[in-house]
């Protein structure tokens, strides 16, 4: 089983829906982060958790929202979709112990049409 | 802020020539260097990375990097490249220290493709 797990891992919505992808870890980490890929732009940070009281925004948080329910649960929510929030969407973990190393889950497909 | 530049968007190579992916960094502190590499529809994996010490770090399929502070550079090699190497790879930085310390920035990518 992957220490990063993504649900859902394909998803098709429309315009104005509500969309939430979840994430949840086994590695024992304190920190979590989402990511959203983009082609040619890289990985781009949406929002970051130090702990379960600590949720900062990322360089591109405008429409997006999230809620760390648990040390090992990060979910990421559109609140209303839209086409350019089309993407491919990164949970990633990290902790001090791990040397700053940052793993990933292996990703979310959202369409919005 | 700290940035990360990948100078080359797409490098094509034949198997067994080597290859070079070229990737420049800015920061005003610290930092330490990763490289990932995506395989086609896969998610992120570390490749290497550099946190102190030696400046030239190796990964385990024959990968190597070099920190060079004076260029602010971390360019990857490989010697020989296999068909199995085709995968976009990304460079990315985190700071050792300030107020990004955790958070890593990532360039645009460097799709490798290897030809037969």
């Amino acid at each position: 089983d992957a220490d990063v797990t993504q649900t859902p891992r394909n998803r098709i919505t429309k315009t104005g829906k509500r969309i939430m992808l979840e994430c949840s870890q086994t590695k024992g980490h304190d920190r979590m982060y989402w990511y959203r890929q983009d082609p040619g732009l890289g990985l781009r940070l949406i929002y970051y958790s130090f702990d379960v009281k600590d949720i900062n925004k990322g360089e591109i948080s405008d429409g997006y929202s999230v809620s760390r329910q648990a040390q090992a649960k990060f979910s990421l929510s559109l609140e209303s979709a839209i086409p350019n929030q089309t993407a491919l969407y990164f949970c990633a973990t990290s902790s001090a112990s791990s040397g700053n190393t940052i793993y990933f889950g292996e990703g979310s497909w959202l369409t919005v049409v | 802020a700290q940035s990360v530049t990948q100078l080359d968007s797409q490098v094509p190579v034949f198997e067994e020539a080597p290859v070079e992916l070229r990737c420049n960094y800015s920061s005003s502190v610290s930092v330490y260097l990763f490289w990932y590499v995506q395989y086609p529809n896969q998610g992120l994996q570390l490749l290497l990375k550099y946190l102190s010490g030696s400046t030239l770090v190796e990964s385990i399929n024959g990968f190597e990097a070099e920190f060079n502070k004076s260029q602010t550079s971390f360019h990857l090699r490989k010697p020989s490249v296999h068909i199995s190497d085709t995968a976009e790879y990304f460079c990315a930085v985190n700071n050792a220290g300030g107020t990004s310390y955790g958070k890593l920035t990532f360039g645009q990518g460097t799709i490798l493709t290897v030809h037969p």
